[in-house]
């Protein structure tokens, strides 16, 4: 079956440190794959697009790489902030058309 | 721009009843996309317009749930009769490329008692 896996336990990291989330699917070929951010009670916000013949996207201090042999991709932070505690999440753009969520990974930055 | 606008906000309706949610998209998106998200399914795609036509519904979870988009700035998400298992936040989005970043409104939170 189709799947799309984000580490459902949350990430704790202290700040100034570097936050990789990882995001895995299968069964699966996405032309596309964004990552978004969502604050409690508010909706998801588009934070980065990759396309499957890109291999490395940065923006600012975030930098998100696609591998489509190990159908994953990985999203950095670097010098994390307590501002970027919330939970992101990954969405893939397969062939078919429609964008497909993961369940999110909670990312809580401690001072 | 405002933004993609949903309502009611929170909703706390007892069972049997009808629910509608609203959403106004973004002006100029052509696409328009409402998701459900618990906290065990995450978000999922219930059904999405192109231009105001119905493409996608197969994640209707059933009969009782119905959307309509009668113009570029409206849509409706329609649950009767509501149950309890459709308690959830209603995501509405809007793109201008169905490839590109999708704007979502800030959901509607569905409490059914």
């Amino acid at each position: 079956s189709q799947k799309i896996e984000q580490n459902s336990e949350a990430l704790n990291i202290q700040e100034g440190k570097t936050a990789t989330l990882t995001c895995n699917y299968t069964n699966y070929s996405p032309a596309y794959l964004q990552w978004y951010r969502q604050d409690p009670g508010r909706g998801p916000v588009f934070l980065l697009l990759i396309r499957e013949n890109e291999k490395e996207k940065r923006k600012e201090r975030l930098k998100v790489t696609f591998d489509t042999t190990l159908k994953q991709s990985l999203f950095h932070i670097t010098a994390s902030q307590p501002a970027d505690s919330a939970t992101y999440l990954c969405a893939l753009v397969p062939n078919t058309d429609k964008l497909i969520f993961g369940t999110g990974t909670r990312l809580q930055v401690f001072p | 721009d405002a933004g993609v606008i949903q309502s009611p906000r929170h909703e706390v309706t007892e069972m049997g009843q009808e629910v509608t949610l609203r959403c106004k998209p973004i002006s100029g998106h052509d696409y328009l996309f409402w998701y459900r998200q618990t906290m065990m399914r995450g978000l999922e795609l219930l059904i999405y317009f192109n231009n105001n036509v119905p493409i996608d519904d197969s994640g209707m979870p059933e009969d009782r749930f119905s959307a309509k988009m009668p113009n570029a700035s409206f849509s409706t998400l329609k649950i009767q009769p509501s149950e309890p298992r459709d308690s959830a936040v209603y995501f509405c989005a809007s793109t201008l490329s169905w490839t590109g970043e999708l704007f979502f409104g800030e959901g509607s939170r569905l409490t059914v008692l």
